[in-house]
């Protein structure tokens, strides 16, 4: 199964731009990549997914290289409701059907 | 309003009882999802179902048990054999494999 790397933890000032990355190396050519976030004891909120193709929504931007082997989280003005962790999950589709967690970013956004 | 509903928020049970868990979701989705996350840990798949009346163990299902009777529900029964039930566990659904899933907001279950 695809893993995940992120970095656990990252500092954003309010009203700046959040770059969370995530190194998928192991990633297969059909397993999509999911961003979601999660604030203490609530269910994770849906971000935003992507094959190959950058993405982008009224949330975020997401920014996948050419290899498919990194992506890139952009949240373009972060403000304090922001502050949450954020797990960049694989896909995998193949005889199952499973999100594959790691163990995120806290991402902590201050005034 | 459309979603997913878990309930208990949170439950106390006592060593050695069984307990289910409910899951509902109004969106006509064909699969649906049991996770289970632990303090400081990403979440851990139990069971997943595509369809009614069929379902899939996940990374961890020992100690749980599933039905998928009908389609907007996925109750999980947390049984005397699963060694360490205090956790948080949180259900989800999706319309396909290529859409996002949408989570419940969890039922804490401690055991004592």
């Amino acid at each position: 199964d695809a893993k995940t790397t992120q970095p656990p933890s990252m500092d954003c000032a309010e009203g700046r731009a959040a770059n969370l990355p995530c190194n998928h190396s192991t990633i297969s050519g059909n397993e999509y990549v999911y961003w979601y976030r999660q604030i203490h004891s609530q269910g994770p909120q849906y971000i935003i997914h992507g094959l190959k193709n950058n993405e982008t929504n009224e949330m975020a931007s997401l920014i996948i290289t050419e290899d498919r082997k990194s992506s890139t989280l952009i949240l373009p003005h972060a403000t304090l409701r922001d502050t949450a962790v954020y797990y960049c999950i694989v896909r995998v589709v193949r005889n199952t059907d499973k999100l594959i967690f790691g163990t995120g970013t806290r991402l902590q956004v201050f005034p | 309003d459309g979603g997913i509903t878990q309930s208990p928020k949170y439950l106390f049970r006592k060593e050695g009882q069984n307990v289910t868990l409910s899951c509902e979701q109004n969106l006509n989705h064909d699969a649906m999802y049991w996770y289970r996350q632990d303090p400081g840990q990403g979440l851990r798949l139990i069971y997943y179902s595509q369809i009614v009346n069929d379902f899939q163990k996940g990374d961890i299902a020992e100690g749980y048990s599933v039905s998928r009777e009908k389609k907007e529900s996925f109750p999980l029964t947390v049984t005397s054999a699963q060694k360490n039930p205090t956790a948080f566990y949180l259900c989800a659904s999706s319309s396909d494999r290529n859409t996002e899933a949408f989570f419940g907001q969890g039922t804490r279950l401690t055991v004592v």
